[in-house]
């Protein structure tokens, strides 16, 4: 199966960590893990993406587990601004994105 | 730098009828994917083109949706005749290469079809 497997929703005070899990077990060995976020109305908007290693940019980190099976996306210090559906997408030979999670960031 | 151009951004039309959607990629842009999107879920990939070449066209229903890339720049997504169930956010997208090696897609604000 080529899916990915996310929560459906989840909740988060603002200020706070978001720390977004994504089951991708069958992912081989070439694949990208890469995560997108899309607010209502608009297309989906390129977050981050990793192979092996842990990566960090100025929206987000993405922590990758040493089998590969699964990936955090966390936003540091959630705002208003970042409730929005959170896709985690494997890039290989299929480009499938997941359900995604709805994640929203309450005052 | 412009984004990824669609157009129309809405359409409404009778179950029947014909329909086709324009996109523009990002200058340089070699690869180009079209993708449909279901009220409440993520997007499906119907078609990838890397230049003038549909390399993936595996979810595409070929008997009633065509897409074309000529000149390996703007593509046209066509849907003749449009069925009920074809009603979905089209988005088209576009990467420096293919996303299989790593390269982020960029993508455009989606075409809102209904078909009545």
């Amino acid at each position: 199966d080529a899916k990915t497997t996310q929560p459906t929703s989840m909740d988060c005070a603002e200020g706070r960590a978001a720390n977004l899990p994504c089951n991708h077990s069958t992912i081989s060995g070439n694949e990208y893990v890469y995560w997108y976020r899309q607010i209502h109305s608009q297309g989906p908007q390129y977050i981050i993406h990793g192979l092996k290693n842990n990566e960090t940019n100025e929206m987000a980190s993405l922590i990758i587990t040493e089998d590969r099976k699964s990936s955090t996306l966390i936003l540091p210090h959630a705002t208003l601004r970042d409730t929005a559906v959170y896709y985690c997408f494997r890039g290989g030979n299929k480009l499938v994105f997941g359900a995604g999670t709805i994640l929203r960031v309450k005052s | 730098e412009a984004g990824v151009v669609q157009s129309p951004r809405y359409k409404i039309i009778e179950k029947k009828q014909p329909v086709a959607f324009w996109c523009n990629p990002i200058s340089g842009h070699n690869t180009l994917y079209w993708y449909r999107q279901n009220l409440g879920q993520g997007p499906e990939l119907l078609i990838r083109y890397e230049n003038e070449e549909a390399v993936d066209d595996s979810q595409l229903p070929k008997d009633r949706f065509s897409a074309e890339r000529l000149k390996g720049v703007d593509s046209t997504l066509k849907i003749q005749p449009a069925e009920l169930g074809d009603s979905a956010v089209y988005l088209c997208a576009s990467s420096l290469g293919a996303a299989p090696r790593g390269e982020t897609q960029y993508f455009g604000p989606g075409t809102r079809l209904l078909v009545l």
